[in-house]
């Protein structure tokens, strides 16, 4: 039951370009998305999040974008720095409980 | 910064051992969660936790699974008669506020079932 998808398994971006990791979500009954980032052997770690009211969220280098009628959000992160380097996992919430995509691999070439 | 810690970070266990895994959530939260990971899968949300008891749990969390918080502190998942199919990692969450979203997680408890 994949509620929440995340198409591309992986990207490969260059430093100083843009980012932008794709989700989409079937339940429209979700009240917030978020994005996890996750290093390995970390847990994850949040980075932005969105309420289902509203269409954009800016927190620095990272922009998220939802559009609710297409059931799909966005991340940008501009400029990608190495240390971006990580799996981004895209979930979303509902009730007592977050869902989460099967990530995507996000390499920034130097 | 205040944040969530797992022991053991690595378990190996015959099947049909059971196992206990322990998580400290930050101090003054008052939501847990246990997720899990099998390797190259998704995280996977198994049970929540709030005032004691569980708050909803997923299809994967059966009778062989449970969870406790014993002392006020830890936060305890335990799986008995373990089965290969239950190597994972597994993280420990915690929040103080249900619905803002955000949770904190643990580094990870490693589990593999022989």
């Amino acid at each position: 039951d994949q509620q929440v998808k995340q198409n591309s398994p992986s990207l490969s971006v260059q430093e100083g370009r843009i980012s932008i990791l794709n989700c989409d979500y079937t339940n429209s009954m979700f009240d917030y998305f978020l994005w996890y980032k996750k290093y390995p052997a970390e847990g994850p770690t949040f980075l932005i999040s969105i309420s289902s009211i509203k269409d954009k969220n800016e927190d620095g280098r990272f922009t998220v974008f939802l559009n609710k009628s297409a059931k799909h959000l966005s991340l940008h992160i501009v400029p990608s720095q190495p240390g971006d380097s990580a799996v981004y996992f895209c979930a979303a919430f509902r009730d007592d409980k977050i869902i989460f995509g099967k990530g995507t691999r996000l390499h920034i070439l130097p | 910064e205040p944040e969530v810690t797992q022991t053991p970070s690595h378990q190996v266990t015959q099947m049909g051992q059971e196992v206990i895994l322990r998580c400290v959530p930050i101090s003054n939260h008052l939501y847990f969660y246990w997720y899990r990971q099998i390797l190259g899968q998704k995280v996977e949300f198994l049970v929540s936790f709030y005032n004691n008891e569980i708050s909803e749990k997923s299809e994967i969390f059966d009778d062989q699974f449970s969870v406790e918080r014993p002392d006020g502190s830890n936060f305890t998942l335990k799986i008995r008669s373990t089965k290969l199919e239950d190597s994972a990692m597994y993280f420990c969450a915690s929040s103080d506020i249900p619905g803002a979203g955000e949770l904190f997680f643990g580094e990870g408890s490693r589990l593999t079932v022989l």
